[in-house]
C-alpha cells in the first residue's frame, strides 16, 4: 500500500524559513515523479512544485519559484520542499503526491501538514 | 486566478447525473491531456480520471470524462451520497511550464 507521511508544518513569522519532508512507503520511490501541491484556507488546490524521478529536473510554480527548493533523497525515500522568505499567502495544507514516470497525475497523496505563516 | 475555470458548485439528488465543465484555452486544455481529483471532505485529494478519459485504478464507471477543443466534462452518474465533495480538474499549461489546477466545483448531493 502506498504511503506518503507528510511532516514539517508549523507557525512561523512572515520572511521565515520551513522545511517540509514526506517519507514515502509501498513503492518503488526511486522511479516516480514526486510533487508539492498546497492548498490555502478556503481555497482550492494550487500545484506548487515537482520533481523528476532522478531529481535531475524541477518544475515550480511562478507563485514560489525562486523561493521555494524541492529536492529528492532516493536513499531515503523522502522528498523536501524548502520554503524561503514565506509570506502570508503561503499559508496552507501542504500535500506530498506520488507522480508516474512524468510529472502528473498525481495517484497518491498524503494527508497533508500544515503551513501557517504570521506574526 | 486559475486559467482552468469551472462553476463553483452543482447539486443531485442521489441516482442523478451531474456533469462538471472545465474551460481552459489553447495552452492546457486544447492542446494537452486532462485529469479530474476529487477531494472530499477530511480526506487527501484521490485521481479519478487521467489522460483525459483513462479511470483511475478503483475508479466506478459511474465517472466518466471527456474532451472538446478547449473544454473539458467530468460526468457522474448514479449520483451516491459519498461523491459529495469538490471536484477539480487540471492539466499542464504551456506557456505557465507549469500544471494547473481548475477552480474547483462543489458537488452537493441534495
Amino acid at each position: 500500500e502506498v504511503q506518503l507521511l507528510e511532516s514539517g508544518g508549523k507557525l512561523v513569522q512572515p520572511g521565515g524559513s520551513l522545511r517540509l519532508s514526506c517519507e514515502a512507503s509501498g513503492f518503488t520511490f526511486n522511479i516516480h515523479a514526486m510533487t508539492w501541491v498546497r492548498q490555502a484556507p478556503g481555497k482550492g488546490l494550487e500545484w506548487v512544485a515537482g520533481i523528476s524521478a532522478s531529481g535531475s529536473s524541477t518544475y515550480y510554480s511562478d507563485s514560489v519559484r525562486g523561493r521555494f527548493t524541492i529536492s529528492r533523497d532516493n536513499s531515503l525515500n523522502t522528498v523536501f520542499l524548502e520554503m524561503n522568505t514565506l509570506g502570508a499567502e503561503d499559508t496552507a495544507m501542504y500535500f506530498c503526491a506520488k507522480g508516474g514516470r512524468g510529472i502528473w497525475p498525481f495517484d497518491s497523496w498524503g494527508q497533508g501538514t500544515l503551513v501557517s505563516v504570521s506574526s | 486566478q486559475s486559467v482552468l475555470t469551472q462553476p463553483p458548485s452543482t447539486s443531485g439528488t442521489p441516482g442523478q447525473t451531474v456533469i462538471i465543465s472545465c474551460s481552459g484555452g489553447r495552452s492546457n486544455v486544447g492542446t494537452k491531456t486532462v485529469d479530474w481529483y476529487q477531494h472530499l471532505p477530511g480526506s487527501a485529494p484521490k485521481l479519478l480520471i487521467y489522460s483525459t478519459n483513462k479511470r483511475s485504478s478503483g475508479v466506478p464507471d459511474r465517472f466518466s470524462a471527456s474532451k472538446s477543443g478547449t473544454s473539458a466534462s467530468l460526468a457522474i452518474s448514479g449520483l451516491q451520497s459519498d461523491d459529495e465533495g469538490d471536484y477539480y480538474c487540471a492539466s499542464w499549461d504551456d506557456s505557465l511550464n507549469a500544471y494547473v489546477f481548475g477552480t474547483g466545483t462543489k458537488v452537493t448531493v441534495l
